[in-house]
C-alpha cells in the first residue's frame, strides 16, 4: 500500500521558536492533509491542500502542497506550549465513494516555555 | 460544534472475547467510517461504511471484524475474537461526503486493551 515519510519523529523547541516538519510519499496523492491529535483525542484537521504547489495558512501554520505531489511541508511559527501534540500528515486519492486517508507516523511536538 | 461521541472510552477485554466499539456519528452524516492507531504507530484505515454497507476495507479488517449501523443513530465496530495485537485506539470518523476533505471528523477514540 502506499507509505508516507514523515520527519522529524519528534521535536523539542523552546516557545517562539519556528518548526518545520515534512511528509514526503513515493506515489502521488491528490490531496495533502495535516492533522493535529492532542492526548486522548482524535486527530483534528488543521490545514487541507488541494492543489500542487498551494501554499495555505491557518493562523501561525503554514503548509504547502509539493509540486510533484509526493510531498508537502508544515510549518509553525512562533510555537506556544498548546502547540504540543503529535502532528500528522496524510495524503488522500479522491475519485470513488470513499474517504480513505493514509497517515503518517507522525511527528511528536515538545515545547518548552 | 457537532462532535463524533464513541463508547466506552476505554475497553478492556480477555483474548477471544468479543468486544462491540460504539459510535454515534454526527446527525447529519451519511459517511462513516473506523480508524485504528497501535500505541506509538500511525493511525491506519480499517473500513467505509455508506447507505449500510461497506464501501472498502483493509486488509486489517479481516473476518473477525465487522460493522453495523443497527439504528439511524448508531455504528458500531464489532471485534468476534479479540487477539493480544488488537490492542490499539480506536477512532470512529464521519463526513457530510467524501469529496468534503475539510469536514471528516473524528471521534476521541476507544483504547482497546486485549489481556
Amino acid at each position: 500500500g502506499q507509505q508516507l515519510n514523515q520527519s522529524p519523529q519528534s521535536m523539542f523547541i523552546q516557545e517562539g521558536e519556528d518548526v518545520s516538519m515534512n511528509c514526503t510519499s513515493s506515489s502521488i496523492f491528490n490531496t495533502w492533509l495535516w492533522y493535529k491529535q492532542d492526548p486522548g483525542e482524535g486527530p483534528v484537521l488543521l490545514i487541507a491542500l488541494y492543489k500542487a504547489g498551494e501554499l495555505t495558512s491557518n493562523g501561525r501554520l503554514t503548509a504547502q502542497f509539493g509540486i510533484t505531489r509526493k510531498d508537502s511541508f508544515l510549518n509553525i511559527s512562533a510555537s506556544i506550549p498548546s502547540d504540543v501534540g503529535i502532528y500528522f500528515c496524510a495524503g488522500l486519492n479522491s475519485g470513488g465513494s470513499n474517504y480513505k486517508l493514509t497517515f503518517g507516523k507522525g511527528t511528536l511536538l515538545t515545547v518548552n516555555p | 460544534e457537532p462532535e463524533v461521541t464513541q463508547t466506552p472510552s476505554h475497553q478492556v477485554t480477555q483474548m477471544g472475547q468479543e468486544v462491540i466499539l460504539r459510535c454515534v456519528p454526527i446527525s447529519n452524516h451519511l459517511y462513516f467510517y473506523w480508524y485504528r492507531q497501535i500505541l506509538g504507530q500511525k493511525v491506519e484505515f480499517l473500513v467505509s461504511f455508506y447507505n449500510n454497507e461497506i464501501s472498502e476495507k483493509s486488509e486489517i479488517f479481516d473476518d473477525q471484524f465487522s460493522v453495523e449501523r443497527p439504528d439511524g443513530s448508531n455504528f458500531t465496530l464489532k471485534i468476534r475474537s479479540t487477539k493480544l495485537e488488537d490492542s490499539a485506539m480506536y477512532f470512529c470518523a464521519s463526513s457530510e461526503a467524501p469529496s468534503s476533505h475539510e469536514k471528516l471528523f473524528f471521534g476521541s477514540g476507544t483504547q482497546l486493551s486485549v489481556l
